[in-house]
């Protein structure tokens, strides 16, 4: 089975604070994704990662900043915390667009890490 | 651009029919189903790639209308196990527009 981990399934932190969520997952997926789910809003793309090194701009980059070191490791970083960042945050990962199902494959969900700015 | 999902939320009796809609203002290559059950993360269900195709997982089945830019996932004698939120992704055709991007969600709960 695919497995998508989240490095914590609840986190607190201060405005201001530098806010790291880390996902790894663990079949060799080309392609990992950060969404952030709020009541209303659906899944809202952040950023995502074809490749190592590799990343483009979601729908709502602003605020945040990724890092891809690694084919299994994607993480999500909040420079400066704010009250409005606080969401739900979920890591995907899938195969490369080459199995015929289009450019995205099917997408594996980690658990997911609520973040509290307070 | 998010898809455009109706309705927001059904409730259904065990055994009822629900259609759940999809629609999007670009013009699309895929369209991708996932549900997502309360206090867990999203599980894929299908896509659909072509227009008029239709695809199915248990009796949850979907289509793709390609000319209207729009997708339905229909929910067949509902079971209590469907009760969840369901989200359509769609994918644009056009080489800048290439981004999955989800609907807000539509929440199912079936009742025995």
């Amino acid at each position: 089975d695919v497995k998508v981990t989240q490095s914590s399934r609840y986190l607190v932190k201060r405005t201001g604070e530098k806010v790291f969520l880390e996902c790894v997952q663990d079949m060799d997926h080309e392609n990992m994704f950060w969404y952030r789910q709020d009541p209303g809003l659906g899944l809202r793309l952040i950023y995502f990662s074809y490749d190592v090194k590799m990343k483009e701009k979601g729908d709502i980059p602003e605020g945040y900043s990724v890092s891809r070191e690694k084919k299994e490791r994607f993480s999500l970083i909040l420079e400066s915390a704010s009250t409005n960042q606080t969401s739900m945050y979920l890591c995907a990962s899938s195969l490369s667009g080459t199995s015929g199902k289009g450019n995205w494959d099917e997408q594996y969900f980690g658990p997911g890490t609520r973040l509290t700015v307070t | 651009q998010q898809p455009v999902q109706s309705p927001q939320a059904v409730i259904l009796r065990e055994g009822e029919d629900a259609v759940i809609n999809c629609s999007s203002s670009k013009a699309l290559y895929s369209v991708h189903w996932y549900r997502q059950k309360h206090g867990e993360a999203p599980v894929f269900l299908m896509i659909l790639l072509k227009g008029g195709e239709q695809k199915g997982h248990e009796k949850i089945s979907a289509s793709f209308n390609e000319k209207k830019q729009q997708s339905s996932l229909y929910l067949t004698a509902s079971q209590l196990s469907y009760s969840g939120t369901y989200f359509c992704g769609t994918e644009g055709r056009t080489f800048n527009d290439y981004k999955l991007s989800f609907g807000a969600g539509t929440t199912v709960t079936v009742r025995a």
